[in-house]
């Protein structure tokens, strides 16, 4: 069964200090990987996406990567602010599973001043 | 452009009614999501059409819950009769190609069922 596990759950972290998230998937081969961001309230907004043969891939203060071999992928967030409060969602697209999205569980970000 | 969207934002409805919730995706977007979002569960495909066309609905959870796209720019998701763990956030997303491309999501509808 395709599943994708997200950990920490939830993270506390002070203002300009840097973090990083993990996520494991299992069942391969897929077709893309992609981390969003959840603010509270509001829709999922994306923020990488990277290909198989894709190891990083930098959006402003983050940056995600991507090991197929271990099957493991981080979002790293650089010098934290405020805004970056949220939930941070790993989603795989597994071609065993029709292209569909498939979402970890999430991890809660709360950066504090 | 407005980005998808979603109304109500908000419902509270007793058991036993009748929800229906609405989605309008990005203009030119081929392909539309309906989601369901709760902290037991997190988020979980219900239902994606292409072209309006339902292609799958393994994720929608019984028969109270239906979906339909009559055209390009309008869906609805309705369940009825409605129970209290329906409670959720319910999104949509919509997208160029299934799958493969990037999905934008609406706002959610949070949905209370007393």
């Amino acid at each position: 069964k395709n599943q994708v596990e997200q950990s920490p759950q939830s993270l506390i972290i002070l203002e300009g200090k840097n973090c990083t998230l993990q996520c494991n998937y299992t069942v391969s081969p897929f077709s893309n990987l992609r981390w969003y961001k959840q603010d509270t309230g509001r829709g999922p907004v994306s923020l990488t996406i990277m290909t198989f043969s894709e190891n990083t891939k930098s959006n402003g203060r983050y940056t995600a990567t991507l090991d197929a071999d271990t099957k493991q992928s981080s979002l790293h967030i650089t010098a934290s602010q405020l805004s970056d409060s949220a939930s941070y969602i790993c989603v795989v697209t597994f071609k065993a599973a029709g292209n569909k999205l498939t979402f970890g569980g999430g991890t809660r970000v709360l950066v504090k001043p | 452009d407005a980005g998808v969207i979603q109304s109500p934002r908000h419902e509270v409805t007793e058991m036993g009614q009748e929800v229906t919730l609405r989605c309008k995706p990005i203009s030119g977007h081929n392909s539309l999501f309906w989601y369901r979002q709760t902290m037991m569960r997190g988020l979980e495909l219900l239902i994606y059409f292409n072209n309006n066309v339902p292609i799958d609905d393994s994720g929608m959870p019984e028969d109270r819950f239906s979906a339909k796209m009559p055209n390009a720019s309008f869906s609805t998701l309705k369940i009825q009769p409605s129970e209290p763990r329906d409670s959720a956030v319910y999104f949509c997303a919509s997208s160029y190609l299934a799958g493969g491309n990037e999905q934008y999501f609406g706002p959610g509808t949070r949905l209370t069922v007393t």
